[in-house]
């Protein structure tokens, strides 16, 4: 109950497609939808977040989708560039934050 | 400010070798994390500290590990005696607030290679 699961492992995208990235989550006490950014050598940082009451967050190219009946959330990054390249992270909060294991990103130039 | 310091950035050791992470978390923030990230198993939380104290340890994969925090501005995570099955990158986090609840910042992790 207390895991995030979070795919594809691995997505490879052209330049200026969307990249979308699913999420799933069984514990209803979750109630906080953090999505963090890893770049190589670096630690994870917060990329943007969505409560369980609103359907949709844009902050630029990147928008979380939030299906709650479902109990599953994507990240959709539009007009994808090299430099989104990185692992992105999904999170759900409960006591605590729990995190998905992780999508490798990759942007063809 | 700087962030949340680690130390080493890297550390290379034998098998059986004690090995001791460090970590500065961001003033004014009262609860760290230890997390592990692997290849295989992503990113686990080992440990966690809300005002110096240890609130969750159940992530911690065995007696071999141990993590402190003695004070608010320090907190060091121990493997003694390290393994090879312990090799990956460690990240120390710190939020302000209870309960970890609040956004993370991470810092840049140690690559811990036992050989």
């Amino acid at each position: 109950q207390q895991q995030v699961k979070q795919s594809p492992q691995s997505l490879i995208v052209q330049k200026g497609g969307i990249s979308i990235i699913n999420c799933a989550y069984e514990n209803t006490a979750f109630d906080y939808f953090p999505w963090y950014q890893q770049f190589p050598g670096k630690g994870p940082a917060l990329l943007i977040a969505i409560r369980p009451d609103v359907s949709e967050k844009k902050e630029g190219r990147f928008t979380i989708s939030f299906n709650k009946s479902a109990k599953q959330f994507s990240l959709h990054i539009m007009d994808s560039q090299p430099g989104d390249s990185a692992t992105y992270f999904c999170a759900a909060r409960g006591d605590k934050i729990i995190f998905g294991k992780g999508t490798r990103l990759h942007i063809l130039p | 400010d700087a962030g949340v310091i680690q130390s080493p950035r890297h550390e290379v050791t034998e098998m059986g070798q004690e090995v001791t992470l460090r970590c500065k978390p961001i003033s004014g923030h009262n609860s760290l994390f230890w997390y592990r990230q692997t290849m295989m198993r992503g990113l686990e939380l080992l440990i966690y500290f809300n005002n110096n104290v240890p609130i969750d340890d159940s992530g911690m994969p065995e007696d071999r590990f141990s993590a402190k925090m003695p004070n608010a501005s320090f907190s060091t995570l121990k493997i003694q005696p390290s393994e090879p099955r312990d090799s990956a990158v460690y990240f120390c986090a710190s939020s302000f607030g209870t309960s970890g609840v609040n956004e993370q910042f991470f810092g840049p992790g140690t690559r811990l290679t036992v050989l």
